[in-house]
């Protein structure tokens, strides 16, 4: 079993629409939760990094993290195409830092 | 501040050549790390370091070496290259280790 799980897709949208990505891991001691965005093409970017349970917001994007059921989620508002994109969740528990195999993203007009 | 920079960021080579890639990291990082990204396999770690010591490793073959100069500056190095080894080859730095990583465009290595 991988120790973090993120559901390839890919997942396609109408522009405007809210987008739910998630991982899953089984690693309690993952302190730090990231997710980044990858466009084809480029190096990932970081979007959204975490420490504590809850959420946090920025902007259109919100970050959600489940300590208990070991779950994470990244909420993206009012989708845009320019959002399309792979999205890789990635967590650390200082020792070494683990990343989900991407979500792939496509939001059409 | 200038991000991180990958060099070159196109290569093609043939099996049992070697290669060597080049990073440099976002000034004032000291950490660097090596990742392998294929559409199968996600971003894959290979290693770490820090202060010109590597402090990590994943499970890849001893063919795959790296090294960090004294300006922070890393390169690695993989040997008698094999067609699998055909990748996207990812660098990311950080200001300490384990900590937020910036990456940059990598290097898109084909093996013929």
């Amino acid at each position: 079993q991988k120790e973090v799980e993120q559901d390839p897709g890919p997942l396609s949208v109408p522009e405007g629409a809210i987008v739910s990505l998630n991982c899953t891991y089984s690693n309690s001691a993952f302190q730090y939760f990231m997710w980044y965005r990858q466009y084809s093409r480029k190096g990932p970017e970081l979007l959204m990094y975490t420490y504590s349970s809850g959420n946090k917001e920025d902007g259109r994007f919100t970050a959600q993290v489940d300590k208990s059921s070991k779950y994470i989620s990244l909420f993206i508002r009012d989708s845009q195409p320019s959002d399309s994109a792979t999205y890789l969740c990635a967590m650390t528990d200082t020792d070494k830092l683990i990343f989900g195999t991407g979500t792939r993203l496509q939001v059409f007009p | 501040k200038a991000g991180v920079t990958q060099t070159p960021r196109y290569l093609i080579k043939t099996r049992g050549q070697q290669v060597t890639l080049s990073c440099s990291p976002i000034s004032g990082h000291r950490s660097v790390s090596w990742y392998q990204q294929t559409p199968g396999q996600g971003l894959q770690f290979l290693f770490e370091y820090f202060s010109e010591t590597q402090r990590n490793k994943g499970n890849f073959p001893g063919r795959f070496s790296g090294r960090q100069f004294s300006n922070s500056r890393s390169e690695m190095n993989v040997s008698t290259l094999e067609l699998g080894d055909s990748a996207l080859y990812l660098c990311a730095s950080s200001l300490h280790e384990q900590e937020t990583q910036y990456f940059g465009p990598g290097t898109r290595l084909l093996v013929l």
